[in-house]
């Protein structure tokens, strides 16, 4: 079966440092893999999508950026936090695409000090 | 950029009750997915709605798209504690990977 695994699930760190959050996925190939940031309580905001080994969609223009180095490995960075990159991060997958269900990790709660 | 802006907000209600929330895009939806997210975990989906018109039902959970594909309800008969959770709708935008999701409504049932 597949898995996803995301990590670390809690990270404090001060504004200006950097930033790596990792997540891999088991039991598939080529899957469609997301990060998705979170405000308490509310809706997923859509940062960056990937559909191959180095290929980067962004839809958020910020100081941060991803990676994709493995098939099913993805990497959100950043080289100076801010204040307002705090928030839940979520990682997540489908194949192929259409009406196939996101699959989603446990996240990461940033919170930037 | 399509919008999806979800109602209520926030729902509190007592154990037996019955509700709805609602979701709304900005344009036509290509399909429609309802997700649950529990406190500090990521979203499980609940169900996926493709057709105007559809209905769809998950035990006391009935789902609807709108005949016109730019809304959908979730209505939760006899509400019970376990249901607690935000409550997320999304578009799987078709001819893109992306999946654009919902502002939530966060349900919280009261035993």
């Amino acid at each position: 079966s597949q898995t996803i695994h995301q990590w670390p699930a809690t990270l404090v760190q001060p504004v200006g440092s950097p930033l790596s959050l990792e997540c891999t996925v088991e039991g598939t190939s080529n899957p469609n893999l997301y990060w998705y940031r979170q405000a308490a309580g509310r809706g997923l905001q859509l940062l960056f999508y990937s559909v191959g080994i180095g290929q980067i969609s962004s839809e958020v223009p910020q100081n941060l950026s991803a990676s994709r180095p493995q098939d099913r490995q993805f990497i959100l960075s950043s080289k100076k936090l801010l204040l307002s990159d705090s928030g839940f991060y979520l990682c997540a997958w489908t194949l192929g695409m259409g009406f196939a269900p996101l699959h989603f990790g446990n996240g990461t709660r940033l919170t930037v000090t | 950029t399509q919008l999806l802006e979800q109602s209520p907000q926030f729902l509190s209600i007592q154990e037996g009750e019955n509700l709805t929330v609602y979701c709304n895009s900005s344009s036509v939806f290509s399909s429609l997915q309802w997700y649950r997210q529990e406190p500090g975990e990521g979203p499980v989906l609940l169900v996926t709605v493709v057709t105007g018109g559809e209905v769809k039902k998950l035990k006391r959970l009935t789902f609807q798209f709108g005949d016109a594909r730019k809304d959908s309800s979730l209505h939760i008969t006899a509400a019970q504690p376990g249901d607690t959770g935000l409550y997320l709708c999304a578009d799987t935008t078709s001819g893109t990977y992306k999946y654009i999701f919902g502002t939530g409504t966060r349900l919280k049932v009261l035993a």
